[in-house]
């Protein structure tokens, strides 16, 4: 069964470091992953989606890597600001669903000014 | 901008009440969800739509139940609403084929059962 799990449950930083969120996964066998970022009270919006095939994705000062031997995916956030504040969560979907999507959850960051 | 909305950010009910939660989206998307996110757990998949009038259940639909009349909306109903119920009720969709996949969330249904 794929299990998720994202570790710092919670992270505070300072503002203007570069940063890094983890995200795991049991089973390799996934057909990509996808980040997330939660505002609080709010829904979800998609910050990068990585295929299985690829290696990285990048947007702006965001970029996802993904590593399916190990199970691991990490968002690295470069000169971190306060708005970048938020629930950061993971996704993988699974080669054998057209639609389902495993989570994790959640890193809760706060940017600290 | 794909947009998916929630009929209600809020609400309160008692225990033993028929709940009913909707949510639209306006990009003719043929896939709907409907989550519950609790802290700690992540989002749990309560239940999916993949076209008019079907459905597949979750993870967890124990309790609930859904209804797509039409493509652009669908409903999540509590048949008779208990305090565990009292969670975050997040609604997606998405297109259903092609690639990249990528889900379109809505703002959030934030429900309290006393």
């Amino acid at each position: 069964k794929q299990e998720v799990t994202q570790i710092p449950a919670a992270l505070s930083v300072p503002e203007g470091e570069n940063l890094v969120l983890n995200c795991s996964f049991t089973d390799s066998a996934i057909y990509n992953l996808q980040w997330f970022r939660q505002d609080p009270g709010k829904g979800l919006t998609s910050l990068l989606l990585i295929q299985s095939s690829q290696r990285e994705q990048t947007s702006g000062r965001l970029n996802a890597s993904l590593d399916k031997s190990s199970g691991r995916s990490t968002l690295y956030i470069a000169a971190s600001q306060p708005g970048d504040s938020a629930t950061y969560l993971c996704a993988v979907r699974r080669v054998d669903s057209n639609y389902q999507l495993i989570w994790g959850a959640g890193t809760k960051l706060i940017i600290k000014p | 901008d794909v947009k998916v909305t929630q009929s209600s950010r809020y609400l309160v009910k008692r225990t033993g009440e028929k709940v009913f939660l909707e949510c639209v989206q306006d990009m003719d998307h043929e896939n709907m969800f409907w989550y519950r996110q609790d802290p700690g757990l992540g989002l749990r998949l309560i239940y999916f739509s993949y076209d008019v009038k079907m459905k597949e259940k979750g993870d967890i639909p124990e309790g609930y139940s859904v209804s797509r009349e039409k493509k652009e909306r669908f409903s999540l109903i509590l048949e008779s609403a208990s305090t565990n119920q009292t969670s975050m009720y997040l609604c997606a969709s998405s297109f259903g084929g092609g690639e990249p996949y990528e889900q379109y969330f809505g703002p959030g249904t934030r429900l309290t059962v006393t």
